[in-house]
Parts: C-alpha cells; structure tokens; sequence
C-alpha cells in the first residue's frame, strides 16, 4: 500500500524559532514529494516541492531535506512567524502517475506571538 | 482571476437523500481529483479524471458518484449509500503536460457536508 506517515500530528513553536515536520514513505518508485499548507476554511496551496535527486531545497524561510536511503524527508520553516499557523501536508507521487498524489495525514503549526 | 470554485461552501444532507457538490475551473485543466479530508486524516481521493468522459475510483469511491461531461466540470454525488458523509470535500485540478513530469494540484476552498 502507498503510505506516507507524517509527524507530529501538531507542534507548538514560538515566533522566531524553528519549525521542522518529518514525513516518510514507503514506496521507492515515489520520485515527486511537495508539501502543501492549508488555512482553516480553505484549500491547500502548494508551498515547495522535490525531487530525489537533490538532498536539499530552499525557498526563502522554508527548506525541503530529502535522504533517499531512510525514505524520509523533512520540511523546515526558518524564523517560524504567526501567520505561518496553519495544517501542513506531505504528499508523494510516482511521474506519470494518474492517480498522482498520496498525501500524509497532516500537522497542525501554532505559531505564538 | 483562474481557479477552482466549490459551491456551495456549506451543505446539509437529510438522511436517505443525495447531494451534489459543484466544482467548476478555469485553468484549462485536464485533470480533476476529489478528496475528502477528515481532522487527523489527511486528504484521502474518492475519484479523479485525466478526461473528459473518462473517471476512475481513487481509496475511497463507495457511496460516491461523478461525472466528467465537461473539461472545467467534475460534480461529487453524494449518495444515500455512504454512511458516514460528514466531512469537508476537497476538489483540485492539474494538467496533464509532460506526463514524464508531475504537475502541481490547485485546490478550490472546499465544501463542508453535514448531516442533519
């Protein structure tokens, strides 16, 4: 089954600090994993995404970390702000896929003032 | 402005009755998906098209319906059948170029199905 498990299912930071939440998947013929952030009452929006074949992304304060050989990878929010809180959600999915994306089961991000 | 519009953003279903969700875009897309997202469990599909005229259940089809007719409509039936429709409904489009390659999901702002 393609599974993707995410973790901690909530996390509480303060402004300024860091924020990381961890995915990993079972599948090895994933080759696309993005990460989505949802505000409540709306959809998801795509954030940042990669592929296997770079351990590393970053766009502005959010970095994607990738290891290929433990199946996981792990999203960063750098100087975590208030209107940062919202539900983030790992995806995967296998190019040229039909089906597409197999999303984790989310985290909710309180970020204090 | 392009996008996914849901309507209608609040729903209420009586028991035995069926309902439809509306999801309408504009962004030329070839494929459109419906999830469903419950707290804890993330978003898990129902159904989803690569074209018109064509659709294949995603995890979780029973007690749900669609139709692809059009290419910038995908409607959600919600039938009597599925006993436990409480949710929020999610519909997300994305095209099909390079399918070598994986195109980003749009999502609408959702429909929010309850049972009175």
């Amino acid at each position: 089954q393609q599974q993707v498990k995410q973790s901690p299912q909530s996390l509480i930071v303060q402004k300024g600090g860091i924020s990381i939440i961890n995915c990993a998947y079972e599948n090895t013929a994933f080759d696309y994993f993005p990460w989505y952030q949802q505000f409540p009452g709306k959809g998801p929006a795509l954030l940042i995404a990669i592929r296997p074949d770079v351990s590393e992304k970053k766009e502005g304060r959010f970095t994607i970390s990738f290891n290929k050989s433990a199946k996981q990878f792990s999203l960063h929010i750098m100087d975590s702000q208030p209107g940062d809180s919202a539900t983030y959600f790992c995806a995967a999915s296998i190019s040229g896929s039909a089906r597409q994306l197999t999303f984790g089961s989310g985290t909710q991000l309180t970020v204090l003032p | 402005d392009g996008g996914i519009t849901q309507s209608p953003k609040y729903l209420f279903r009586k028991e035995g009755q069926n309902v439809t969700l509306s999801c309408e875009q504009n962004l030329n897309h070839d494929a459109m998906y419906w999830y469903r997202q419950d707290p804890g469990q993330g978003l898990r599909l129902i159904y989803y098209s690569q074209i018109v005229n064509d659709f294949q259940k995603g995890d979780i089809a029973e007690g749900y319906s669609v139709s692809r007719e059009k290419k910038e409509s995908f409607p959600l039936t919600v039938t009597s059948a599925q006993k436990n429709p409480t949710a929020f409904y999610l519909c997300a489009s994305s095209s099909n170029q390079g399918r070598s390659s994986n195109q980003p999901q749009h999502f609408g702002d959702g429909t929010r199905l309850s049972i009175l």
